[in-house]
């Protein structure tokens, strides 16, 4: 069964460093997002990703934040100076069509990020 | 304000139980219903759309009641593999994002 996978499973870096989550979306999905999960917290949208670009971010997604397909297969988000409150488990998941009944999204293993 | 709402549980109930999750949701405009289970420390993993007319897959039942703007899940028989935390889900018309509730833990004991 096709999944989304992820990479790394788990990243530490110092706060004010530069990060980038990598992911692999479902090879015939067209809409990518990634999601947080900070410990104990809810999930939360953070940025879905259609034919090249920001289809919908959320207040979270700032300046700070940006997301790449750099290539035909992986879908990165990048985390330009990192803040100790973006320690979370970042998920990515990706989905065939991106709004109505089917829009079904299905989730990677995550990339759990310690800022230290 | 929030915007789905769930009963945080834990829920510990024995093999052969059966348990009912109930969520609620603030936007009116929402348009799709799922619940989805998450493993300790994992992904979210669908485990089934929720349609206005109910909808059964096995052991587990969904309902929605869009007028209460409430969903609800029933799940029968309850066996071990069934621990986990279950997610109520929902999206909104002309929008990419699910909003996700914070979950309910289930601990089905031996």
């Amino acid at each position: 069964e096709p999944e989304v996978t992820q990479t790394p499973s788990h990243q530490v870096t110092q706060m004010g460093q530069e990060v980038i989550l990598r992911c692999v979306p479902i090879s015939n999905h067209l809409y990518f997002y990634w999601y947080r999960q900070i410990l104990g917290q809810k999930v939360e949208f953070l940025v879905s990703f259609y034919n090249n670009e920001i289809s919908e971010k959320s207040e979270i997604f700032d300046d700070q934040f940006s997301v790449e397909r750099p290539d035909g297969s992986n879908f990165t988000l990048k985390i330009r100076s990192t803040k100790l409150e973006d320690s979370a488990m970042y998920f990515c998941a990706s989905s065939e069509v991106g709004k109505g009944h089917t829009d079904t999204q299905y989730f990677g293993p995550g990339t759990r990020l310690t800022v230290l | 304000r929030k915007e789905v709402e769930q009963d945080p549980g834990p829920f510990n109930v024995p093999e052969g139980a059966t348990v009912a999750f109930n969520c609620t949701y603030s936007n009116s405009a929402s348009q799709s219903f799922f619940w989805y289970r998450q493993d300790c420390r994992k992904e979210p993993k669908l485990l089934m759309s929720v349609y206005s007319s109910g909808n059964e897959d096995g052991r587990f039942t969904a309902q929605l009641n869009r007028a209460s703007q409430y969903i609800s899940l029933l799940i029968r028989d309850s066996k071990l593999s069934d621990s986990a935390t279950y997610l109520c889900v929902v999206s909104g018309a002309g929008s990419y994002q699910l909003t996700f509730g914070k979950g309910t833990k289930l601990s089905v004991i031996p």
